[in-house]
């Protein structure tokens, strides 16, 4: 089946530094990605839409000099969190959308857990 | 705009009774509609999705959950519950016409009591 990782799974930084998270599609190609956030013990929030090739689509309210997107090839996107603050600390997760078939289903990484001290 | 509710946000049960978790839906125009089960420090699992074919969907260990238009509800259920169903369970409904992005019901956690 479909694979998607996250990496890494965790990290700690200190407020100030910028943290890369890595969202790859194992064995599919993906032109479509989306970033989603997620605080403890609430749903999943839409960041934005990572589209190979071109500039990610942010959601309202989603800062995009602070959230880089980008989505230089089919199987790989990344978020970089630039001058992270406590604040940002929460689970990312990534999905990737499979075209193939027509069946645009999208799949799910692991999730990315920030803590930013 | 299309969204959904999820009208419970903790459902308990006993292991072996029935599980429903109920999600209402708004959308202008026929959506698909998914579950999705998050077990604690593991990543989104698809259970079924319903895209317009038949209206009760069958999905993975034994959960199921029927579309029904005249009450814009997509609740998911089951007919005996198992321990290793205790989760955060969340109905999502997708987009269309925008790369069928998906927003997320608040979602419901489900306790399974031995």
């Amino acid at each position: 089946g479909a694979v998607v990782s996250q990496h890494p799974s965790w990290v700690i930084c200190k407020s100030g530094t910028s943290v890369k998270i890595e969202c790859r599609s194992l064995d599919f190609q993906a032109t479509t990605m989306f970033w989603y956030r997620q605080f403890p013990k609430q749903s999943l929030m839409l960041m934005a839409t990572s589209n190979e090739g071109s500039k990610a689509t942010y959601e309202q309210g989603v800062e995009k000099d602070k959230f880089l997107i980008n989505h230089a090839s089919l199987t790989l996107s990344t978020l970089t969190v630039t001058s992270a603050h406590p604040e940002d600390s929460s689970f990312y997760i990534c999905s990737a959308r499979d075209q193939s078939g027509g069946s645009y289903e999208q799949y799910f990484g692991p999730g990315t857990r920030l803590t930013v001290t | 705009a299309q969204s959904v509710t999820q009208l419970d946000s903790h459902v308990s049960v006993s292991e072996g009774t029935p599980v429903l978790l109920r999600c209402n839906y708004s959308s202008s125009y026929s959506p698909s509609l998914f579950w999705y089960v998050q077990h604690p420090n593991k990543g989104l699992q698809l259970l079924l999705k319903y895209t317009s074919a038949a209206t009760l969907v069958k999905g993975i260990n034994g959960f199921e959950a029927e579309f029904k238009k005249s009450e814009t509800s997509f609740h998911l259920t089951k007919p005996s519950a198992h321990m290793s169903d205790a989760a955060e369970y969340f109905c999502v409904v997708s987009v269309e016409y925008s790369s069928y992005k998906l927003i997320f019901g608040s979602g419901t956690r489900l306790l399974v009591r031995p």
